[in-house]
């Protein structure tokens, strides 16, 4: 699986946008971006994925460049209870559905007050 | 509410005593997950039982072993902790083969284990 590169912390005002980059310079054109958040003390959260186009679901947009070597998941109207790491996993489907996730270092996002 | 249990949340063991950590789900998806956190790094895949079949990853220590007697529960049992097992483990779950799609894994709050 390919690997990403994010930045490692970052702030963001309450209410306002969080812009969350990711870098997968080398993914491949049959791996997806999936984004995972994790909160203090809790288990990894499923966020959004996407292969080439733009996603939105009801927690977050993802945006992926026509290159497909980046990505950023958007907040869009960030609370306090976004605080967390997140993670940006690039990974092959599988056709038996035991999809195996690579966490890189994630970035640390607090939301401030 | 369908979910992923684990238990339990904090567990404390002595060095080289076994210890099982158990996972249970609601979900009745096909494939469960246990993955490592040591403090500050990423989750790290151990294993994972697709249906009955089991994969291990191959930098897996022996020490650890699992098992999945049902759909329903999963455990992991690590033969003789030492201090640098201690960690916070994760078990997760995911639907499996489907026509189409991807299937995002749902994570249990995890189980903290302590070796003293």
């Amino acid at each position: 699986d390919a690997k990403t590169t994010q930045p490692t912390s970052m702030d963001c005002a309450e209410g306002r946008a969080a812009n969350l980059p990711c870098n997968h310079s080398t993914i491949s054109g049959n791996e997806y971006v999936y984004w995972y958040r994790q909160i203090h003390s809790q288990g990894p959260q499923y966020i959004i994925h996407g292969l080439k186009n733009n996603e939105t679901n009801e927690m977050a947009s993802l945006i992926i460049t026509e290159d497909r070597k980046s990505s950023t998941l958007i907040l869009p109207h960030a609370t306090l209870r976004d605080t967390a790491v997140y993670y940006c996993i690039v990974r092959v489907a599988t056709n038996f559905g035991n999809e195996k996730l690579t966490f890189g270092t994630g970035t640390r996002l607090t939301i401030i007050p | 509410d369908a979910m992923v249990i684990q238990n339990p949340r904090y567990q404390v063991t002595q060095f080289g005593k076994p210890v099982t950590l158990s996972c249970s789900q609601t979900l009745n998806h096909n494939v469960m997950y246990w993955y490592q956190q040591k403090s500050s790094q990423a989750p790290k895949l151990l294993f994972h039982y697709y249906d009955k079949d089991f994969n291990n990853e191959a930098d897996t220590p022996d020490n650890f072993q699992s098992r999945r007697p049902n759909t329903s529960f999963c455990f992991l049992d690590i033969r003789s902790p030492g201090l640098g097992d201690a960690a916070m483990y994760l078990c997760a779950t995911s639907r499996g083969r489907l026509a189409g799609g991807l299937r995002e894994q749902f994570f249990g709050p995890g189980t903290r284990l302590t070796v003293l």
